[in-house]
């Protein structure tokens, strides 16, 4: 099945610093999600993003589709930004059933 | 609009007991999913309901189970508890696949039921 990698595992910022978070992933998809996850384990949709870039207010999502690759942009970190963020794409081509990354832990730091 | 919704919060059983999760998805939305959240596996997926109906499931035994109802609510159950069923299990809906519509929609989670097997 497909496979997907998150990288870095873990990451450690000041308030203010800028971060990308990368997601490869084994095989074409169709689709990829990016998800943050609260300290009490809640999942929160971030981007819905099968291909090209999209923005929403301090953070940005690219995925080039053709190379197997999705990166995640927060610029402007707030400790509120902590968490785990993972990216999830379809087993298959149609399929409903997501193949998660194994996340990036990011702290910051005030 | 409310969104997915999951109870109990917390749920503590011992060895040998079942375990029954429940989740309502976000309002139009028919098909519901559960995944695992265990400690050092990361997220699996374990079911997929849609219009009543298992239309997929996830590498877990027979034990784990459940069904949707005709207002699209699910139900997980864990029969027969094992200490590594502990584990954070979210439930997420979608709407549903169409003919010439999307080939993939959006996923959307709920705060999860944490299960503790003592």
């Amino acid at each position: 099945g497909i496979q997907v990698e998150q990288s870095p595992p873990d990451l450690i910022l000041q308030e203010g610093a800028n971060s990308t978070l990368r997601c490869n992933f084994s095989d074409s998809v169709n689709n990829l999600q990016w998800f943050h996850q609260n300290p009490w384990g809640q999942l929160i949709n971030l981007f819905y993003i099968p291909s090209g870039t999209k923005q929403n207010g301090r953070l940005s999502a690219t995925t080039v589709a053709t190379e197997r690759y999705s990166l995640l942009y927060i610029s402007s970190s707030q400790t509120t930004d902590s968490g785990v963020y993972f990216c999830a794409v379809p087993q298959v081509s149609g399929s409903e059933k997501l193949v998660f990354g194994k996340g990036t832990k990011l702290t910051v730091n005030p | 609009e409310a969104g997915v919704t999951q109870s109990p919060t917390h749920l503590i059983k011992t060895r040998g007991q079942q375990a029954t999760l429940r989740c309502s998805p976000i309002s139009g939305h028919t098909s519901v999913y559960w995944y695992q959240q265990a400690l050092g596996l990361g997220l699996q997926f374990l079911l997929w309901y849609d219009e009543g109906e298992e239309r997929n499931r996830g590498n877990f035994p027979p034990r784990f189970s459940g069904r949707q109802f005709p207002n699209y609510s699910s139900e997980l159950n864990v029969n027969a508890l094992e200490l590594e069923d502990s584990a954070l299990y979210l439930c997420a809906s979608s709407l549903r696949l169409i003919a010439g519509g999307p080939r993939y929609n959006e996923q959307f989670f709920g705060p999860g039921t944490r299960l503790t097997v003592l």
